[in-house]
């Protein structure tokens, strides 16, 4: 199985900053991989997919980049509505694999 | 839109067979474009995917969770089940729906989640 790689596991940061979170596969994956945010006691919403497409109605703030095994997911300017984890999911090859998640927190 | 909820007993005891079943309203199951899979978070913890299957059958199960994976679909009431046999206290986690696509597997949307403990 494929092994991804999330980090920071958390982070600690404050609104209007830049956050990048990286995710490293443990083999290439070409772009196959797709970012999530979840907040607490609620299921993840697809944010990215495609490594760098946005997800219709996601705002323009997040970003996504990378091919390959090295991927990055940027918030440009972080938004109270932000703090969250996120996961990244590669779907390359099965079985479809998450990463450990990066918790967002207010600094 | 399209809306999936899970429902099933919140409480397993260890040794039996954990059973769910996630209804899919405001579109069809039988869309030739998805699977519809399994994902499950054990509290304060990360994500693993269980296993997905299609319309006209098909599952496919994580390899980690060996043969105690069974998922099923029944397109007459647009609904797909999940079942996990001999349970222990390690399966404890809440557990999702949600569609994924047939070439673009990624999840979108997601069921609400339902806390699965397994507990005498």
């Amino acid at each position: 199985a494929i092994q991804l790689t999330q980090s920071p596991s958390s982070l600690s940061t404050s609104v209007g900053d830049r956050v990048t979170i990286t995710c490293r596969a443990s083999q290439g994956i070409s772009s196959a991989l797709a970012w999530y945010q979840q907040k607490p006691g609620k299921a993840p919403k697809l944010l990215i997919y495609d490594a760098s497409s946005l997800e219709s109605g996601v705002p323009s703030r997040f970003s996504g980049s990378g091919s390959g095994t090295d991927f990055t997911l940027t918030i440009s300017s972080l938004q109270p509505e932000d703090f969250a984890t996120y996961y990244c999911q590669q779907f390359n090859s099965y079985p479809l694999t998450f990463g450990g998640g990066t918790k967002v927190e207010i600094k | 839109q399209l809306q999936l909820q899970e429902s099933g007993p919140g409480l397993v005891k260890p040794s039996e067979t954990l059973s769910l079943t996630c209804t899919v309203s405001g579109g069809s199951i039988s869309s030739s474009s998805y699977y519809w899979g399994w994902i499950r978070q054990p509290p304060g913890k990360g994500l693993e995917w269980i296993g997905n299957i299609y319309y006209g059958g098909s599952p496919y199960s994580n390899p980690s969770l060996k043969s105690r994976v069974t998922i099923s679909v029944d397109t007459s009431k647009n609904q797909f089940s999940l079942k996990l046999s001999s349970v222990t206290a390690a399966d404890t986690a809440v557990y999702y729906c949600a569609r994924q696509g047939f070439l673009e597997r990624w999840f979108d949307p997601w069921g609400q989640g339902t806390l699965v403990t397994v507990s005498s």
